[in-house]
Formats: C-alpha cells, structure tokens, sequence
C-alpha cells in the first residue's frame, strides 16, 4: 500500500500567481519525484531527489522549482504561473537500491491556469 | 537517447487474452517496468523484469528479451476494470535520473 500523498489535487488559479503544489510520503524512501503529464500522453520527469537537500532537473526544462528539507516532504512550487503549465503533477517515490525499481506514485495535483 | 514504442491503443473482449508490446532503443539497460493508469488515477506498479523470460503475477504476465530490446505485458481473463492506460518504463543508465516512460497503450475492453 503507498502512502504518498498531494495537495491540492485540484486547482484552477490565475495567471501570474504563485502556486505550491505539496507532496508528502510515510515510507520513509529516499529518491522523490515529480512528473508532468498531460492528459492521455506520456509521463516526463520535472524534477528529482535523492534524499534531504539533494535536487535535481529532470529530462523536461521546467520554471518550477522544489525543495527537500525534510525526507517525507518534496513540494513544487511555481512563481508565476502560465496557462502552458495547465497539466497534472504526480509526485512519486521510491527506495534507492534493489527495491527502487519500483516507484510510487501520489494520486496527481490537476493544474489548471487561466 | 532512450527512446519506446508501445501501439496507442489496443482493444479487447472480456474474458481474452490481449499482449501490449513495447520496443526500447536506450544506451545502458537495466530493466523494464509496466505500470496501469486508470482514467485521472496514478499509475500503479505491475511488474519488472531484468532478465529475459516470463515473470507471472495473477492474471498479468510480463516477458523480456534483451538481445531483441522487447518486451511485452499479457492480461489474461480480461475484465473491465483493466480498461485502462499501461506504460511501459526503461530503467537505463542514461536520462535525468535513468528511468524512461513510454507513450502509453488504451486498452478498451468491450463486453
């Protein structure tokens, strides 16, 4: 069972405004994660940590940017949002070694900029 | 680069067999992962595999094989829960942080 949970998992906000998208986890894993997605299409890799005080730019430039203060806590905030960040944000995690093959996903924040 | 190819979209009867494949191009593999996203859901873990051969879990099956970069997932005794969307997943020495999703595969299930 996955605990790994996102706030707000709906948000309609205006252009400009800033936004915090918080992501927390009670397994006590290592390497966090965040993904965009768009609906219907592939999952791209945004950011990424390998433990408290480690981040990381994934494969897709992103403005937004994350910290790792706490190991259970890895929120995404954007300083100024456009309608072309108008997506769904999944935080994930996973343990590192053997058994991070296997990576946890939260239940998605749905972004929506007007 | 990574790169994966896996169809769009896949139909199939209730009760049938359906296999999803997935081609991988990538410098550097570890192992493949599938995951099921249902509708506005998270996607899920199902399976991985880092040697060649079948790994079987129930109903869902995945199967490697390295020499060729393939793989695939089969459902067996489709049901309409697993209407859904299923990612293929490159775990590779390359890329931000070496893990690479594929496009996706719909699978509709008709009655």
């Amino acid at each position: 069972e996955a605990d790994i949970y996102q706030t707000p998992r709906y948000l309609v906000i205006g252009t400009g405004k800033k936004i915090t998208l918080e992501c927390s986890q009670t397994m006590g894993h290592d390497k966090m994660y965040w993904y965009q997605q768009d609906p219907g299409m592939e999952l791209h890799l945004i950011h990424y940590s390998y433990g408290v005080n480690s981040t990381e730019k994934g494969d897709l430039s992103s403005e937004s940017t994350v910290s790792r203060i706490r190991t259970e806590h890895f929120p995404l905030t954007l300083e100024s949002a456009r309608p072309s960040h108008t997506s769904q944000y999944l935080c994930a995690s996973s343990e590192l070694g053997g058994k991070g093959n296997t990576i946890y996903f939260g239940e998605g924040s749905w972004l929506t900029v007007v | 680069g990574q790169s994966l190819e896996q169809p769009s979209e896949v139909t199939a009867v209730e009760g049938a067999i359906v296999q999803i494949n997935c081609t991988y191009q990538t410098s550097g593999f570890y192992g493949l992962s599938w995951y099921q996203q249902h509708d506005g859901g998270a996607p899920t873990f199902l399976s991985y595999n880092a040697l060649d051969g079948l790994e079987e879990t129930g109903r869902f099956s995945s199967f490697l094989s390295r020499s060729d970069s393939y793989g695939y997932l089969l459902l067996q005794e489709l049901q309409m829960k697993d209407s859904a969307s299923y990612f293929c997943a490159v775990h590779s020495g390359g890329g931000a942080d070496g893990l690479t999703f594929g496009k996706g595969t719909h699978l509709i299930i008709q009655p």
